[in-house]
């Protein structure tokens, strides 16, 4: 198993720019987390998916900030425009479907994009 | 709501020593709990988990954890810590639904 793979690793932009983060999830798992890490902040939910419909996106900054995940192997994290402050560690995560009690599993980790904006 | 609280940012241990990293949290309802661990440029990484049943639980590399209902607390413990034990060590609290809460973080430093 290959784990979840985030692209691309690093990301360097300037402010305006719009920036996207992908996102493959472990084959079989139905629930899909993006997670942004901050000194300041710490690890910070922005929004989980669960069979591809987005759940709950409370933790979305704002308007600038939008998710996608058109199927259940893909998912993709959009900053337009993009600002200094969203210099970050973006993380995607993924756990086991619901039928599974995914509730009760561990989130499995990419190894996240990190994002400078300039 | 739900919360975390990692009351240490860091904790340094000599090597061969007990090592214990403090949790408590805040949640309505029954808590899952999870321990993970994060090394240098890398994501989190699964240690352990107390969903219910006995209160301690043992995960990866030799670590374990002490679920308190009364304390409210969960913390991580290894009785012989080893250098390559230094990271960064995070407690997570799942109430209802899916969503899990972190707390800030802790770093352990293990010293030879």
């Amino acid at each position: 198993d290959a784990g979840v793979i985030q692209s691309p690793r690093h990301e360097v932009t300037e402010m305006g720019q719009e920036v996207t983060l992908r996102c493959k999830p472990i084959s079989g798992h139905d629930y899909l987390f993006w997670y942004r890490q901050t000194m300041m902040r710490g690890l910070e939910l922005l929004i989980y998916f669960n069979n591809n419909v987005p759940i709950d996106d409370s933790g979305m900054p704002e308007d600038r900030f939008s998710a996608k995940m058109p199927n259940a192997s893909f998912s993709t994290l959009k900053i337009q425009p993009s600002e200094p402050r969203d210099s970050a560690v973006y993380f995607c995560a993924s756990s086991l479907p619901s039928r599974n009690r995914g509730e009760k599993s561990p989130l499995h980790f990419g190894n996240g994009t990190r994002l400078t904006v300039t | 709501a739900q919360s975390v609280a990692q009351p240490e940012d860091q904790v340094n241990v000599a090597e061969g020593n007990p090592l214990t990293v403090k949790c408590t949290y805040s949640v309505s309802g029954n808590p899952y709990l999870f321990w993970y661990v994060q090394y240098p440029n890398r994501g989190l990484q699964f240690l352990l988990k107390y969903i219910t049943g006995d209160n301690l639980v043992k995960g990866s590399y030799g670590f374990e954890a002490e679920f308190n209902k009364s304390q409210t607390s969960f913390h991580l413990k290894k009785p012989s810590a080893l250098v390559s034990d230094s990271a960064l060590y995070f407690c997570a609290v799942k109430a209802a639904g899916n969503k899990l809460t972190f707390g800030g973080g802790t770093r352990v430093l293990v010293k030879p």
